[in-house]
């Protein structure tokens, strides 16, 4: 079975410090990764996925087999990242998406 | 405006009552997600359908069913047989076979049960 693990309920940083947001997944094959992100009273949106190795709006994340990792990092934090973070996997060539539990991200002044 | 709707936003239930949630997305997708989130526990997958007259169990389907008749369209009812019904539910929908691995979201319907 595939599992998606964010260890982070909730990570608080100041604007301009770094940030690297965990996620680690189970999975015996050769998974997709994606995060997803959430802002204040808006939808649930795909941030970006491993296979595009694009970074957006600064953020970059890098897919480690051997650790089973997929951390999103983002070298200086601006307040407007302050959101919900969700990554998420994919076992086959579709959308069927396992995510994990989530990690808010509170950026302060 | 294309995208997923979905209504009500905010509904009151009785226990014992089912209820329907309404999903409707005008981007001609042929998938169509519905997802339960719970704080701490992420998004987890009640139902997906691929193509009208057809649907899957996705991880958490006890207690829900669905319907596809039209592609547009993707209701969830709630039965009173769901032991913890209140949740926020998100549907979904992608274009199907693309791998991209991006999923369109509606805004959420919050269900409280009484």
């Amino acid at each position: 079975a595939q599992r998606v693990t964010q260890p982070e309920k909730l990570l608080s940083v100041f604007k301009g410090a770094p940030v690297e947001l965990k996620c680690n997944y189970s999975y015996s094959g050769s998974p997709e990764l994606f995060w997803y992100v959430q802002y204040s009273r808006q939808r649930l949106q795909l941030l970006l996925r491993h296979i595009s190795r694009e970074s957006i709006k600064g953020f970059t994340a890098d897919l480690n087999k051997g650790e089973t990792s997929f951390h999103l990092k983002k070298p200086f934090a601006q307040e407007e990242d302050s959101a919900m973070y969700y990554c998420a996997l994919s076992s086959n060539a579709g959308n069927m998406l396992t995510f994990g539990g989530g990690t808010r991200l509170m950026v302060k002044p | 405006d294309g995208g997923i709707t979905q209504s009500p936003k905010y509904l009151f239930r009785k226990e014992g009552q089912n209820v329907t949630l309404s999903c409707e997305q005008n981007l001609n997708h042929d998938a169509m997600y519905w997802y339960r989130q719970d704080p701490g526990q992420g998004l987890r997958l009640i139902y997906y359908s691929q193509i009208v007259n057809d649907f899957q169990k996705g991880d958490i389907a006890e207690g829900y069913s669905v319907s596809r008749e039209k592609k547009e369209s993707f209701p969830l009812t709630v039965t009173s047989a769901q032991k913890n019904p209140t949740a926020f539910y998100l549907c979904a929908s992608s274009p199907l076979g693309t791998g991209t691995g991006e999923l369109f979201f509606g805004e959420g319907s919050r269900l409280t049960v009484l």
